[in-house]
């Protein structure tokens, strides 16, 4: 089982569309975790950390469930510049050692 | 604020050759991580440096990679000899200290294509 499982790719929807994105985690240990974006043939860029109590940052929302050690992110009013791949990042133990999910690939079209 | 430089941003090489990968992380970055991202997967860590000193080296391939950070501030990344599933894409990233929930930040990476 991998340490860190995304929904398989692509999703593909229209602009303006909601679109949520689902993750789980098998290492009951973990301590943070993130949502990472990235665009093709570009570096992993931070787009949000997901905290227990559920946290928004514009039209993201990001979900943790740590008894079910699953996390989501929802876009809503999706952007053609949404497009890119979301990775699920989880952080375990004190050492900031990140395990990264394989990437959900989004793509908006007009 | 200057990013993690990283160079070079492409190689090509045969395999058994050798190749080497430089990064410089952000100023005053005390941790500096090395990843390996292979075409259609999440960056894998590869070694983690504090400082100048290895905090985590378990999934490094130590038979053919090895890796420094001699003066705590900029690292090299080497693989002798190449195969091809050594293929993909080598990330730096550097955070201010390594405590869990620090950002880490990324630089663009050297695309390696082994033939």
């Amino acid at each position: 089982r991998k340490e860190v499982e995304q929904d398989p790719g692509p999703f593909n929807v229209p602009e303006g569309a909601t679109v949520a994105f689902n993750c789980t985690y098998s290492n009951s240990a973990s301590q943070s975790f993130f949502w990472y974006r990235q665009d093709c043939r570009k570096e992993p860029k931070l787009l949000m950390s997901v905290y227990s109590s559920g946290n928004e940052d514009g039209r993201f929302t990001a979900q943790l469930n740590r008894a079910s050690q699953y996390i989501s992110l929802l876009i809503r009013d999706s952007k053609l510049s949404d497009s890119a791949t979301y990775l699920c990042v989880v952080n375990i133990g004190q050492g900031g050692k990140l395990i990264f999910g394989q990437g959900t690939e989004l793509s908006v079209k007009p | 604020e200057a990013g993690v430089a990283q160079s070079p941003r492409y190689k090509i090489i045969e395999k058994r050759q050798s190749v080497a990968f430089w990064c410089n992380p952000i100023s005053g970055h005390a941790t500096l991580y090395w990843y390996q991202q292979i075409l259609g997967q999440g960056p894998k860590l590869l070694i983690q440096f504090q400082n100048n000193g290895v905090v985590d080296d378990s999934q490094l391939p130590k038979d053919r990679f090895s890796a420094e950070r001699l003066k705590g501030v900029d690292s090299t990344l080497k693989i002798q000899p190449a195969k091809l599933e050594d293929s993909a894409v080598y990330l730096c990233a550097s955070s201010l200290n390594s405590p869990a929930g620090q950002p880490q930040h990324f630089g663009d990476g050297t695309r390696l294509s082994i033939l």
